[in-house]
């Protein structure tokens, strides 16, 4: 199958700092990346869905202006938490789909604290 | 939107057992995907299965789309088989996934 990463796995911050996570599809094209937020013992929660040189569309509840999304090749996708507050505190992970796959495939996370 | 229930929330199980998990859904997919996400977090792609079985290994899965269902089968497990195990579908009419709950399996050895 098709990979995912995403960088940096693991992050802490002050609040009030702004913290920037990166999502690259390594062997193949990404035409739409997702960004999902998990909290512990729950499932996935879609944030906001990109397609590549067009804005991002938030899920209902989702600050655009808070969580920056930018989509700007077929292989890399950013995901910036302007203002971090301490319950912008999660797990944080990336999918991508495209090329010859119509599944989806998903990025190692990255886990967000906030002081 | 759609609906996805999956079952058993919890399961614990010796290890050499055999399992089954369910995933049932509320309207047409025409994407259904299985993972298991380790302890650390990674979604480890199981099946795509919109429809039918697939085996690879000890696993298998099965779809059947018109009664809006799918099952994952653990044979033989390993304590390694631990972790949570999400269904995830697409509905025809859509552009995401939608995730059930997961399943917490633990393997005792």
């Amino acid at each position: 199958g098709a990979v995912v990463s995403q960088h940096p796995s693991r992050v802490i911050c002050k609040s009030g700092t702004s913290v920037k996570i990166e999502c690259r599809s390594l062997d193949f094209q990404a035409t739409t990346m997702f960004w999902y937020r998990q909290f512990p013992k729950q499932s996935l929660m879609l944030m906001a869905t990109s397609n590549e040189g067009s804005k991002a569309t938030y899920e209902q509840g989702v600050e655009k202006d808070k969580f920056l999304i930018n989509h700007a090749s077929l292989t890399l996708s950013t995901l910036t938490v302007t203002s971090a507050h301490p319950e912008d505190s999660s797990f944080y992970i990336c999918s991508a789909r495209g090329g010859r796959y119509n599944e989806q495939f998903f990025g190692p996370g990255t886990r967000l604290t906030v002081l | 939107g759609i609906q996805v229930e999956q079952s058993p929330p919890d399961l614990i199980l010796q290890e050499g057992a055999n399992s089954t998990l369910r995933c049932n859904f509320s309207d047409s997919v025409n994407n259904l995907q299985w993972f298991h996400q380790n302890p650390w977090g990674q979604l480890i792609n199981l099946f795509y299965i919109p429809s039918g079985t697939k085996q690879n290994g000890r696993l298998s899965a099965t779809t059947v789309a018109t009664e809006r269902y799918s099952l994952l089968y653990i044979s033989s497990s390993q304590t390694t088989d631990s972790g949570v195990y999400f269904c995830a579908v697409k509905e025809t009419s859509g552009s995401r996934l939608t995730f059930g709950e997961g399943t917490q399996l633990t393997v005792n050895p």
